[in-house]
């Protein structure tokens, strides 16, 4: 079946620092990527996306690149701030007969200190 | 603006009295979905509806049922709570399926004694 691994939390780094959290993934077909955000006490946000090989999403200083070649969807940004505080999580999707289920990762939870 | 409604944000409730949370969203979305989140397990789908009336299983759909009597709404049924229901839920809906965005709602916690 379809998984998601991403880096295990918490991740906890300086104001400014660079960021980097892992994810790879197995799918049987062609996946579509996303990175989701969860700030605390709400529900899930789209951060960015990427739906063919190669292709970088990007967002908010936040990038990830489409690797097929390692299956993988590392997320990245140059330069954190504290507001980026949130749980991250990676999914996949692929349509499956018409269920566009969204397969995650187990989150990571990032803290920023000023 | 753009939403998924879920209530409530919050239920404690007894094991064995039936319960409902609410879904609602105003985008005109087709596909709708339910996700339950546990620590260290990520994000798992109940079940999904592709449309009016049309409802199906996902990953976890043991002790809940769903219904689509309208495009808006999907609401989560849970008709005998037990403990291990315990855990934060979530409502989702995107246009159509497929490397299309999924909107969340806001989440309900509920707590099972």
């Amino acid at each position: 079946g379809n998984s998601v691994t991403q880096m295990e939390g918490p991740v906890t780094l300086s104001e400014e620092a660079f960021l980097t959290i892992n994810c790879t993934y197995t799918a049987t077909g062609y996946p579509s990527l996303f990175w989701y955000v969860q700030y605390p006490g709400e529900g899930l946000q789209l951060l960015l996306k990427a739906t063919k090989a190669d292709d970088k999403g990007s967002n908010k200083g936040f990038e990830a690149t489409y690797r097929k070649e390692t299956t993988s969807f590392h997320l990245e940004k140059g330069s954190v701030q504290v507001s980026d505080s949130a749980v991250y999580f990676c999914a996949l999707t692929i349509s499956n007969f018409g269920n566009e289920k969204l397969t995650f990762g187990t989150g990571t939870r990032l803290t920023i200190i000023p | 603006e753009a939403q998924v409604t879920q209530n409530p944000r919050y239920l404690i409730t007894v094991t064995g009295k039936k319960l409902t949370v609410t879904c609602s969203q105003n985008m005109n979305h087709e596909y709708m979905s339910w996700y339950r989140q546990d620590p260290g397990l990520g994000l798992r789908q109940i079940y999904y509806s592709m449309n009016v009336e049309v409802t199906d299983k996902g990953d976890v759909p043991e002790g809940y049922k769903v219904s689509r009597k309208e495009k808006r709404n999907f609401p989560l049924i849970l008709e005998s709570p037990s403990p291990n229901q315990t855990s934060l839920y979530f409502c989702a809906s995107s246009l159509f399926p497929g490397g299309t965005e999924a909107f969340f709602g806001q989440g309900t916690r509920l707590t099972v004694v």
